[in-house]
C-alpha cells in the first residue's frame, strides 16, 4: 500500500492564478518532505523540500505548506504561468536520504 | 553536460530475455539509486549505493541485482525479464544525505 498518495491525477489552472497540489501520507515517521517537478521524455528535478520541525517553506513562487495532524503536505504556486505545466511529485522519508516514498505525481496544466 | 547518463533510452525485450540497463554520472556524487516509474504508483526505489562499494534493497528488489561499478557507474540487471518489469526506469545520483537528487532522463523498457 503506498506510504504517500496524490489523489488529484491532473490539474488545470489559468495563467496567473494559484495552483495548489496536494499529498497525504500514512506514516507519521515521514519526517522530511520534497516537491519534484517532472518534464517530458526528462528527469525528475528537485523543487523545494520542508523539515517536519516546520510548517512553511517558500522558494520564489513556490510554497510548501506541511500538516503534521493531518498528514498533509501541499505545494503552492503563485502565480502560475504556463512554464510550470509539468508533473509533479511528492516524496517523503523518515531520516534516510537514501529511501525516499514518492507519490503517484499530479499533472498540472498552466493555460495562457 | 554534466548530469547522469542513461542508455539504452528504449528496448524491448521478450520475456525471459536478459539485460543490463546502464548509469553513468559525472557529478562526482557518492550515492546512486535505481528507481522504477509505473502509472498510478509513482516512482518507486528498486536498489540504491549510498556510496562505492555498497548496495541495498528498496521497495520492490525482486527480479533485479545492480552492480557498482565504480563511483560513476551503476548498472541495473534483468536476469529474465517478465511483463510485469515493463515499466519507465530511472537512475538518479546525489551527495551523501542529500535529498536533491540528479535524475537520468530514463530507459522504457517493454517486455512482451
Amino acid at each position: 500500500d503506498q506510504q504517500v498518495k496524490q489523489n488529484s491525477p491532473s490539474l488545470s489552472v489559468q495563467e496567473g492564478r494559484i495552483s495548489i497540489l496536494n499529498c497525504d501520507y500514512t506514516n507519521s515517521m515521514f519526517d522530511y518532505f520534497l516537491w519534484y517537478k517532472k518534464y517530458p521524455a526528462e528527469g525528475p528535478t528537485f523543487l523545494i523540500s520542508i523539515s517536519s520541525i516546520k510548517d512553511k517553506n517558500e522558494d520564489g513562487r513556490f510554497t510548501v505548506f506541511l500538516n503534521k495532524s493531518a498528514k498533509h503536505l501541499s505545494l503552492h504556486i503563485v502565480p502560475s504561468q504556463p512554464g510550470d505545466s509539468a508533473v509533479y511529485f511528492c516524496a517523503a522519508n523518515m531520516g534516510n536520504f537514501n529511501k525516499f516514498y514518492f507519490g503517484s505525481g499530479t499533472k498540472l496544466n498552466v493555460k495562457p | 553536460n554534466a548530469g547522469v547518463t542513461q542508455t539504452p533510452k528504449f528496448q524491448v525485450l521478450k520475456t525471459g530475455q536478459s539485460m543490463t540497463l546502464q548509469c553513468a554520472q559525472d557529478m562526482n556524487h557518492n550515492s546512486m539509486y535505481w528507481y522504477r516509474q509505473d502509472p498510478g504508483m509513482g516512482l518507486r526505489l528498486i536498489y540504491y549505493s549510498a556510496s562505492e562499494g555498497t548496495t541495498d534493497k528498496g521497495e520492490v528488489p525482486n527480479g533485479y541485482n545492480v552492480s557498482r561499478l565504480n563511483k560513476r557507474e551503476f548498472s541495473l540487471r534483468l536476469e529474465s525479464a517478465a511483463p510485469s518489469q515493463t515499466s519507465v526506469y530511472f537512475c538518479a545520483s546525489s551527495e551523501v544525505a542529500s535529498y536533491d537528487y540528479t535524475f537520468g532522463s530514463g530507459t522504457r523498457l517493454t517486455v512482451v
